[in-house]
């Protein structure tokens, strides 16, 4: 069965460095997610892309978050300077149609530790 | 601003119960309501409801949607210890990319 990959498993890095975190959606999938979820609390939605652009994005996917598609396959999230909260694990997910309509399948996330 | 309330927040059973976890949502232009199991580490798959009153059925596990009264509920019936894990309800919205997630409950399934 296809399935959302994701690397690496697990991140550690120092305070205001750069980190890209990296998806490979299932291949006939359209539309591309990032969530994130702090230990111990919700999982909250980053951003949306389709076509080659973001299509919706939440409070917390400020100007220190970026994402890319870069090839055919890869689905990429950068964190330009990385701050202490921003330690979390990190889900991509990806889907055929829009939430509501299809299914959003999560891979099985990176782990970030920022110190 | 949308929100998910799931409840009870933790429950702990012995295998061979049945029980019932419930999701409220407030989601403007609501479309569909999702329900995932959560392990140890990505979210998998259980049911999407879009219609009220159509039961949703895979196997032990079960699922409805009530639009008028905003809510759903899962039904795990003869639980095993492989259902322990944490439970997440999320809300689609019409026009909307995003799903909001509840916190969760989390299911322990003791011998």
């Amino acid at each position: 069965e296809p399935e959302v990959t994701q690397t690496p498993s697990h991140q550690v890095t120092q305070m205001g460095q750069e980190v890209i975190l990296r998806c490979v959606p299932i291949s006939n999938h359209l539309y591309f997610y990032w969530y994130r979820q702090i230990l111990g609390q919700k999982v909250e939605f980053l951003v949306s892309f389709y076509n080659n652009e973001i299509s919706e994005k939440s409070e917390i996917f400020d100007d220190q978050f970026s994402v890319e598609r870069p090839d055919g396959s890869n689905f990429t999230l950068k964190i330009r300077s990385t701050k202490l909260e921003d330690s979390a694990m990190y889900f991509c997910a990806s889907s055929e149609a829009r939430p509501g309509e299809g299914t959003q399948y999560f891979g099985p996330g990176t782990r970030l530790l920022v110190l | 601003e949308d929100k998910v309330v799931q409840s009870p927040l933790s429950l702990v059973v012995h295998e061979g119960d049945t029980v019932t976890l419930n999701c409220s949502y407030e989601v403007t232009n609501f479309r569909s309501l999702l329900w995932y199991k959560q392990e140890k580490k990505a979210p998998t798959f259980l049911f999407m409801l879009t219609s009220s009153g159509i039961e949703k059925k895979s196997g032990r596990l079960s699922s409805i949607l009530d639009k008028k009264e905003l809510f759903s509920i899962l039904n795990i019936t003869a639980t095993q210890t492989g259902d322990s894990a944490i439970y997440l309800c999320a809300g689609a919205a019409a026009g909307s990319y995003q799903l909001t997630f509840g916190k969760g409950t989390k299911l322990s399934v003791i011998p």
